[in-house]
C-alpha cells in the first residue's frame, strides 16, 4: 500500500524559503519509471503542477516557477523534499506530494498542507 | 503550455441521473488525459487514466472516452457520494495541466 505525507510549516512570511518534505512508503524512488511530484492548489483555485523527480534523479520544474524551486530526493529516507524561495501571498495554497508510477498520472496522494503566507 | 478547459463549471443533477463532463485541450494530446475527483478538503483521487480506462477499485458507475483534443467524463447512475470537483489533467508534455474543475453537486 502506497502512503505519502508530507510536513512542513503551515505559516511562513514573505521572502522566506518554504521546505516541505514528503515522506512516503510502499514503493521505492529507484524503481525505474517512477517519479514523485510536487502540486499546490490555491483556496478555491485548480491545482498546479510543481515539480517532479524521477527514479532516475531527473527533475523537471514549472516554468514560470524554476529559479525559485528545488526539488530532492533521499531513497535511504524514503523522502522527497521540495524548497521553494522568496515565498510570496500568492504562494498561499494546499500543497500536495504525489506519487506516479511514470510520470503520466498521480494514483496516490498525500493529505495535503495548506501553507499560508503573511507577515 | 497546452491549455485545458472543462464544462460546465458546475451543474446540479438528480440521483439516479447520467452526468457529462467535458474536457479541451488546447493541442492535440492524443489519449494522454487523466480525470480526478476532490472532495472538500481531501486530496485528489485518480479515476480514469489514458481517457478511458478505469483505475483499480474505482466505481464502473465513472468512464472517459475521447481523444486528440476533446474528452468526456461520465457519471452514470449519479449518487450522493459522487458530490465533489473533477478535474481533468494532461500529461503530453511538460508543464503537466489542470483543467479548471467542474462542481457537481445533487438537486
Amino acid at each position: 500500500q502506497i502512503t505519502l505525507k508530507e510536513s512542513g510549516p503551515t505559516l511562513v512570511k514573505p521572502t522566506q524559503t518554504l521546505t516541505l518534505t514528503c515522506d512516503f512508503s510502499g514503493f521505492s524512488l529507484t524503481t525505474s519509471g517512477v517519479a514523485v511530484a510536487w502540486i499546490r492548489q490555491p483556496p478555491g483555485k485548480a491545482l498546479e503542477w510543481l515539480a517532479l523527480i524521477y527514479w532516475n534523479g531527473d527533475k523537471r520544474y514549472r516554468s514560470s516557477l524554476k529559479t525559485r524551486l528545488t526539488i530532492t530526493k533521499d531513497t535511504s529516507k524514503d523522502q522527497v523534499v521540495l524548497t521553494m524561495t522568496n515565498m510570496d501571498p500568492v504562494d498561499t495554497a494546499t500543497y500536495y506530494c504525489a506519487h506516479s508510477p511514470a510520470a503520466i498520472h498521480f494514483d496516490e496522494w498525500s493529505q495535503g498542507t495548506l501553507v499560508t503566507v503573511s507577515s | 503550455d497546452i491549455q485545458m478547459t472543462q464544462s460546465p463549471s458546475s451543474l446540479s443533477a438528480s440521483v439516479g441521473d447520467r452526468v457529462t463532463i467535458t474536457c479541451q485541450a488546447s493541442q492535440d494530446i492524443t489519449n494522454y488525459l487523466n480525470w480526478y475527483q476532490q472532495k472538500p478538503g481531501k486530496a485528489p483521487k485518480l479515476l480514469i487514466y489514458d481517457a478511458s480506462n478505469l483505475q483499480t477499485g474505482v466505481s464502473s458507475r465513472f468512464s472517459g472516452s475521447g481523444s486528440g483534443t476533446d474528452f468526456t467524463f461520465t457519471i452514470s447512475n449519479l449518487q450522493p457520494e459522487d458530490i465533489a470537483t473533477y478535474f481533468c489533467q494532461h500529461y503530453k508534455s511538460l508543464p503537466i495541466t489542470f483543467g479548471p474543475g467542474t462542481k457537481v453537486n445533487i438537486k
